[in-house]
């Protein structure tokens, strides 16, 4: 059964704090791995991870996949109260470079407290 | 910057009636999705769309449910006849070739 699991589940930082969020996966026929931050309600897209030990970065975050061990982080520095958000990490499976579905973790959820 | 929209934001009906959520992809998108969740769970995967026909589809994705691309912009979900269980924020998602998936603002559906 495919399986993501993320931790920890919730977080709580002061403002200025570094968090690394991670996301574990046992899935059969691994595409990418793609990272959202979801607020109020839709999942807004972060990064998608195809190839191991690449960092994308965006402003203060920051993500890197490890298809070996089978595992992905997300890195905030100096987080800020706009930071706080559920997290969610979702891998993408399917055999062929199409219309593949995404299988999402429970999330991450992080508060920033000014 | 372009986005996913739909249509309605919420939708409250009663058990057993017919609801169709509508969404707009993104205009040079080839790939479509919707996904689903309850309240306090994880997202889950619906159906995806392709080529206008289904090409994958869950254990959720049951005869109650259907799939259309009437037109060459809406892309619409339609459940036939509504249970409780069905009441979930439903997000269509779409992406093009090498992109990630881009999600809509999701539609509250409430059966009552």
């Amino acid at each position: 059964e495919d399986k993501v699991v993320q931790s920890p589940l919730s977080l709580v930082v002061h403002e200025g704090d570094t968090v690394t969020l991670n996301c574990s996966y046992e899935v059969t026929n691994f595409r990418s791995l793609l990272w959202y931050k979801q607020e109020k309600k839709a999942p807004t897209f972060l990064f998608m991870l195809t190839s191991s030990g690449i960092e994308k970065k965006s402003g203060r975050l920051s993500s890197i996949l490890d298809k070996k061990e089978l595992f992905s982080i997300l890195n905030i520095t100096a987080t800020q109260t706009g930071d706080s958000a559920i997290y969610l990490c979702a891998v993408e499976v399917g055999w062929w470079t199409g219309a593949n579905n995404l299988f999402f973790g429970t999330g991450t959820r992080l508060t920033v407290i000014p | 910057e372009p986005e996913v929209t739909q249509t309605p934001s919420h939708q409250v009906t009663q058990m057993g009636q017919e609801v169709i959520l509508r969404c707009v992809p993104i205009s040079n998108h080839l790939y479509f999705y919707w996904y689903r969740q309850i309240l306090g769970q994880k997202v889950e995967f619906l159906v995806s769309f392709y080529n206008n026909e289904i090409s994958e589809k869950s254990e959720i994705f049951d005869d109650q449910f259907s799939v259309e691309r009437p037109d060459g912009s809406n892309f619409t979900l339609k459940i036939r006849s509504t249970k409780l269980e069905d009441s979930a924020m439903y997000f269509c998602a779409s992406r093009d070739l090498a992109g990630g998936q881009y999600f809509g603002p999701g539609t509250r559906l409430t059966v009552t």
